[in-house]
């Protein structure tokens, strides 16, 4: 089936620290990949996407890169502010352009 | 630009009452859906449609029902709620074009007691 795994519990970091939230996928074929970002008592919003191999999404600093190889698309950035505090969730898109999430990490950044 | 626009964004309900919730999109998007979320879950996906008049079950469809008469309108009913059905309710919408991203509207928190 078509499902996405993101690395287990919330992550809690400094200012100006460097992150990274690991996503893995199974899928058929080559699905799109996305990363959508929850900021508290708010809907989702896209972050960034990838939709072929080797392709690199970006969007106010964060990057991800989509890995056939390792079924990857792991988000990065390299210096969080307290304003990116938020929900991040992976997600993939398969028939009919439906989206298949992972369970999202909560990211707590501390001044 | 409204995007898409939930209501209502917050209700208690009892066991066994019914209540629908109103999903409306002005991007004309072909396709709408409708997920909850309950927490360390990520988003479940209820019900879907691809075109007006026209839906289909998603992962966790048991307790509602949908429908999309019009094309910019996607209701999602509860018939006889139940403590189960306590969540936040998403809709979203997305073009036909694959790799599109779809658009979320802020959400309805729902209570059952």
């Amino acid at each position: 089936g078509n499902s996405v795994t993101q690395m287990e519990g919330p992550v809690t970091l400094s200012e100006e620290a460097f992150l990274t939230i690991n996503c893995t996928y199974t899928a058929t074929g080559y699905p799109s990949l996305f990363w959508y970002v929850q900021y508290p008592g708010e809907g989702l919003q896209l972050l960034l996407k990838a939709t072929k191999a080797d392709d690199k999404g970006s969007n106010k600093g964060f990057e991800a890169t989509y890995r056939k190889e390792t079924t990857s698309f792991h988000l990065e950035k390299g210096s969080v502010q307290v304003s990116d505090s938020a929900v991040y969730f992976c997600a993939l898109s398969y028939g009919n352009n439906r989206l298949a999430f992972g369970k999202g990490n909560q990211v707590v950044v501390i001044p | 630009n409204a995007g898409v626009t939930q209501t209502p964004k917050f209700r208690v309900l009892k066991t066994g009452q019914s209540m629908t919730l109103l999903c409306a999109q002005d991007m004309n998007h072909e396709y709408m859906y409708w997920y909850r979320q309950d927490p360390g879950m990520g988003l479940r996906l209820i019900h879907y449609s691809v075109g007006e008049g026209t839906t289909a079950k998603g992962e966790v469809p048991d307790g509602y029902n949908v429908s999309r008469l019009k094309k910019q309108n996607f209701l999602l009913g509860l018939e006889s709620a139940a403590p189960s059905q306590t969540s936040v309710y998403f809709c979203a919408s997305r073009s036909f074009r694959e790799g599109t991203e779809a658009f979320f509207g802020q959400g309805t928190r729902l209570t059952v007691v």
